[in-house]
């Protein structure tokens, strides 16, 4: 298997601008979860997905972050607006199972300008 | 709600020298715990898990991990390091019942290993 797949690798936009990233899991995998990572806080858990339906979006750090699961193989992240305290490296990872650990995709170094 | 704390954002140490990286977790219930090391531009790769059985925990690179459940931890050890060894190293919990699967990560180890 390819492991988890993200895309775009690098991204950069300017303020205000809608920005989609978007995640391709391991094929049987029935969890998902987004992250996003700063130098400030960490690995920070945004939204998991089980079976395509979000089971916790409390991470989710406000209205202009929206997350999508319409299938088995495929999720998006989006920030519409974008702002600049939104540039950070987002994770996408998946896991077969509980007792599993996760397995991540490389990243998405998404810069706000 | 579960939390994990890495007491050290730094440990420098030279080539061949043991090194220790500490972590320690708060939850209300039983948990399964994982240690991931990430080097730079990349994602987030398991070294080791603990789920159950031993408390000891044998990884990949020659580290190691001990779960001791009286004082929340489970630090990382290696005897000998290399240069390669240069990564951050992220420690996590998940809760082992039925609750969420979410897994919760600390803030990360950078260990740099010098020659």
């Amino acid at each position: 298997d390819a492991g988890v797949i993200q895309s775009p690798r690098h991204e950069v936009t300017e303020m205000g601008q809608e920005v989609t990233l978007r995640c391709k899991p391991i094929s049987g995998h029935n969890s998902l979860f987004w992250y996003r990572q700063t130098m400030m806080r960490g690995l920070e858990l945004l939204i998991y997905f089980n079976n395509n339906v979000p089971i916790d979006d409390s991470g989710m750090p406000e209205d202009r972050f929206s997350a999508k699961m319409p299938n088995a193989s495929f999720s998006t992240l989006k920030i519409q607006p974008s702002e600049p305290r939104d540039s950070a490296v987002y994770f996408c990872a998946s896991t077969p199972g509980r007792r599993t650990e996760a397995f991540f995709g490389q990243g998405t170094r998404l810069t706000v300008v | 709600a579960q939390s994990v704390t890495q007491l050290d954002s730094q440990v420098p140490v030279f080539e061949e020298a043991p090194v220790e990286l500490r972590c320690n977790y708060s939850s209300s219930v039983s948990v399964y715990l994982f240690w991931y090391v990430q080097y730079p531009n990349q994602g987030l790769q398991l070294l080791l898990k603990y789920l159950s059985g031993s408390t000891l925990v044998k990884g990949i690179n020659g580290f190691e991990a001990e779960f001791n459940k009286s004082q929340t931890s489970f630090h990382l050890r290696k005897p000998s390091v290399h240069i390669s060894d240069t990564a951050e190293y992220f420690c996590a919990v998940s809760d082992r019942g039925g609750g969420s699967e979410k897994l919760v990560f600390g803030k990360g180890t950078k260990l740099t290993v010098n020659p």
